[in-house]
């Protein structure tokens, strides 16, 4: 059973660049999607995006560009990059991975970062 | 592509059976799936392609419906079944997820 793990800092202030880590025990990395989603009280569950172990990507365009995703199989790792924060940001994260690209079979605890001033 | 979830919240009784409705803005076939949350945990896969129950998820729960339609329905209600209730599509990119049913002991 794949586990996932979320880390890195908790509060950032506006126009900062978040970076995320997700830790992958139980399973490998190789042929599987994996990606990020947030969660927030107003806008409820939104799909940041996936990376494919090809290099073959998904991302939210609302993002507009700020987003990516790094997988690094060697570490079991994948990460999480969103520059030019705002408060809008501050969301509970939860690293993924995605079944054939299509939906969430596997879930971190999720990590809550916090953007202010 | 919206989806819009009915009720928001379901005050229910163990041992009853509820049925949660997710509506797609348009045709989304059989690509939905339907995930559980409880307070402070990450959501759980239920269902996927409409009607398929995930492995080790109970047959209590069940998913039903195709274009723009579908439901989710639970049997015999447990106490660990009171949580929050979301459904996600897949057909098309950006996913989206529903708003959620919070299903509340009665």
């Amino acid at each position: 059973q794949v586990q996932l793990q979320e880390s890195g800092p908790g509060v950032l202030k506006p126009s900062e660049t978040l970076s995320l880590t997700c830790s992958v025990s139980g399973g490998s990395m190789s042929g599987h999607y994996w990606g990020w989603i947030r969660q927030t009280p107003g806008k409820g569950l939104e799909f940041l995006g996936y990376l494919y172990s090809d290099g073959g990507s998904n991302y939210n365009p609302s993002l507009k560009g700020r987003f990516s995703i790094v997988v690094d199989e060697s570490k079991n790792q994948f990460s999480l990059k969103l520059t030019s924060l705002t408060t809008a940001d501050t969301a509970v994260y939860f690293c993924v991975r995605t079944r054939d690209g299509h939906y969430f079979d596997s879930w971190g605890p999720g990590i809550l970062v916090s953007v202010s001033s | 592509i919206q989806l819009t979830q009915s009720p928001s919240t379901l005050s229910t009784s163990v041992g009853d059976s509820v049925t949660i409705t997710c509506r797609a803005s348009q045709s989304i076939r059989s690509w939905l799936a339907w995930y559980q949350q409880k307070p402070g945990k990450a959501p759980k896969l239920l269902i996927y392609r409409a009607s398929n129950l995930e492995d080790g998820v109970s047959s209590r729960f069940s998913g039903s419906g195709s274009g723009t339609e579908f439901s989710l329905t639970i049997n015999s209600l447990q106490p660990d079944d009171f949580a929050t209730y979301f459904c996600q599509q897949y057909d098309s990119s950006p996913y989206t997820f529903g708003q959620g049913t919070t299903l509340d002991i009665k």
